[in-house]
């Protein structure tokens, strides 16, 4: 079964930086490509960024371009999402998103449960 | 690509058959749609992608259709379990972009 655990949530400063992780099981992390998808309280749906199975290829949403850097270790089957110059807008929840197969299509297989950022000062 | 979902609410009971569409501004390349349902306070689960293949797990009971501009969802005998939004979005063209969801809720 695929399981996927985002951590790294909580409160930040306008201004600030986060980090959020997500650590994978249930499938062969290094054969898919991954995401993370937003939702704002109350909001639709947001696809922040992707990377390639290899982590070759990388995807960022417009509104996150330059602030955000997304990376991921196959030797621990984590992804992260590295998250600077934090605005209010950017709260959310932060899912974690296994795709479909090796190079990001976005669209999202299996999802975790989400990681709650928060922006206010 | 702007989607628009309708309707906005759909109530129905369970057996019935719900029908859910999802409008496109423009043709979709590829006819890259998927669909999703979110109940409260989980996250998203895909049910079909590349407008007609079912998800795994997911029962066929759900079917997709569509092409161009116009893309349906299809379940066919509602179970108390499918009570919830449904989202579509457009992954061919550029931005990927996401309907405002239908509501199914249970009449």
């Amino acid at each position: 079964e695929v399981q996927l655990l985002e951590s790294g949530g909580g409160l930040v400063q306008p201004g600030g930086s986060l980090r959020l992780s997500c650590a994978a099981s249930g499938f062969t992390f290094n054969s898919f490509a991954m995401s993370w998808v937003r939702q704002a309280p109350g909001k639709g749906l947001e696809w922040v960024s992707a990377i390639s199975a290899r982590g070759t290829s990388i995807y960022y949403g417009d509104s996150v371009k330059g602030r955000f850097t997304i990376s991921r270790d196959g030797a621990k089957s984590t992804l992260y999402l590295q998250m600077d110059s934090l605005r209010a807008d950017d709260a959310a929840t932060y899912y974690c998103v296994k795709e479909l197969a090796e190079q990001w299509l976005l669209v999202g297989d299996s999802w975790g449960q989400g990681a709650l950022v928060t922006v206010s000062s | 690509t702007v989607l628009t979902q309708s309707p906005g609410t759909l109530s129905l009971s369970p057996g019935e058959r719900a029908t859910l569409s999802c409008r496109a501004s423009r043709s979709v390349t590829g006819s890259y749609v998927a669909w999703y349902h979110q109940k409260p306070g989980q996250a998203p689960r895909l049910l079909i992608y590349g407008a007609s293949r079912r998800a795994t797990g997911i029962p066929d009971r759900f079917s997709g259709s569509g092409s161009g501009t116009d893309f349906t969802l299809t379940i066919s005998r509602l179970e108390p379990d499918d009570f919830a939004v449904y989202y579509c979005q457009q992954y061919g063209n550029s931005p990927i972009t996401f309907g405002r969801g239908t509501r199914l809720e249970i009449k």
